[in-house]
This record gives C-alpha cells, sequence and structure tokens, in this order.
C-alpha cells in the first residue's frame, strides 16, 4: 500500500538530548515536510524540501535539523537546542502540481 | 497577515444531529481551501477541496461551501456519526501552490455523543 509512515508513535526524550524521528515515503512524491502541533494552536512548519539533497527552514525551524538523502526518507532530529519539544509532530509529503498534503500518523514526542 | 480562523473551537451534538463549522479567512492570493479531518493522534486526511469558482461541494454527509467575496466557507456535516468525532482543520493555499504557503486553522473539535 502507497503511504508515508512516521516512526516511533511515542517517543520519550531526556533533557539535552537529541533524538530523531522518522519519515518514509513510498507515494513518489518530491516534495516533503516537517510539522509541529500544538494544542489550539495550527500546524506549524518546520521544515520541507522540494527535491533530494535540498531543504529549507519553515517558520520555527529552530532546534530542528533534516536531511533528505533519499526521495523516500526525510528524518527530522530535534536537538537539545530545541527549548519545549514536547509536541506532536507530523511528516507530510506532496506531488508536483497539486496543493494536497498528504500526512503520516504523526509522533508524539515528551520530555521527561 | 496571511490567517485562517475557524468558529466554534470545540463543539459538542448528539448522534444524528447536523453541524456546521465556520472558517474565515484573510489569505492573499488565493488558491484554494481544503477541510482536513483529524482524529485524535493521526494525521489530518483531505475531506474536500474548494476554488474561487466553486460555492458548494459536497463529500457523503459533508458538505462545504464557500463564498470567495466574503473569505468565509463553512463546512456542514448531517446527520452525525460517532465516526465523526475528530478535529477538522481549514486549510487555505496561497497562489503557488508550494506547501510552504500552506495556511492553516487551529481546527475545530467536535464531539459526538450517543
Amino acid at each position: 500500500d502507497g503511504g508515508i509512515t512516521q516512526s516511533p508513535k511515542y517517543l520519550f526524550r531526556k533533557e539535552g538530548q537529541n533524538v530523531t524521528l522518522s519519515c518514509e515515503q513510498n507515494l513518489n512524491h518530491d516534495a516533503m515536510y516537517w510539522y509541529r502541533q500544538d494544542p489550539g494552536q495550527g500546524l506549524r512548519l518546520i521544515y520541507y524540501s522540494q527535491i533530494v539533497n535540498d531543504f529549507q527552514k519553515g517558520d520555527i525551524a529552530e532546534g530542528y535539523s533534516v536531511s533528505r538523502e533519499k526521495k523516500e526518507s526525510f528524518p527530522l532530529t530535534v536537538t537539545s537546542a530545541q527549548k519545549n519539544p514536547t509536541a506532536f509532530y507530523l511528516c507530510a509529503s506532496k506531488p508536483d502540481g497539486r496543493t494536497e498534503a498528504f500526512f503520516g500518523q504523526g509522533t508524539r514526542l515528551t520530555v521527561v | 497577515k496571511n490567517q485562517v480562523e475557524q468558529s466554534p473551537q470545540s463543539l459538542i451534538i448528539l448522534e444524528g444531529k447536523n453541524c456546521t463549522l465556520q472558517c474565515n479567512y484573510t489569505v492573499s492570493p488565493f488558491s484554494n481551501l481544503r477541510w482536513y479531518k483529524q482524529d485524535t493522534g493521526r494525521g489530518p486526511v483531505s475531506l474536500t477541496i474548494m476554488t474561487f469558482s466553486e460555492n458548494t461541494k459536497s463529500n457523503g454527509r459533508y458538505t462545504a461551501t464557500l463564498d470567495a467575496d466574503t473569505k468565509q466557507s463553512s463546512l456542514h456535516i448531517t446527520a452525525s456519526q460517532l465516526s465523526d468525532s475528530a478535529s477538522y482543520i481549514c486549510v487555505v493555499s496561497a497562489e503557488g501552490g508550494a506547501t510552504n504557503k500552506l495556511i492553516f486553522g487551529t481546527g475545530t473539535l467536535l464531539a459526538v455523543q450517543p
């Protein structure tokens, strides 16, 4: 089945640690995105990539890093520089020429 | 500033009843407007897309309307079911279609009770 897969579903991080969230898609989409969702707020764009080996900062990129070495994969690293990382993280991909974003099931990150 | 505002913030209705969710936007230049349904702990899924020239579009029990003059959209749910309990997010795309120009509303949390 075609789709976009995020893992893990739940992730716990100790303060000062870096963690990496996985996002894989087999939809053959060029563009991939990472969003953060907090209660009472709309989705906010962290990073996006329109093509392999290229990515751009979104509105809230500080404390995050990404890579796009393969078309299928767009992992997000939450670094210790992100002061308030507890949130629900959503990965999305989009086909060229369309505005519909296809979302993964999300990863809930909690700092303990 | 591009913004999307939704109301109400939350809504509780009884199973079988109808409801209407509202979305007001100030996005320019406007490309299209989508309604997404997001189940708790899941990713959003697109329900409908409205372009500038469309006034009404239905998807089963969901009917979306768009008034491009007043920059308002509504999502009407008919004969609600328990499975309709979710967050409904209005997303407006600015012209160009790049996802970095998607503006998300904060969503309306709908609870359908038996």
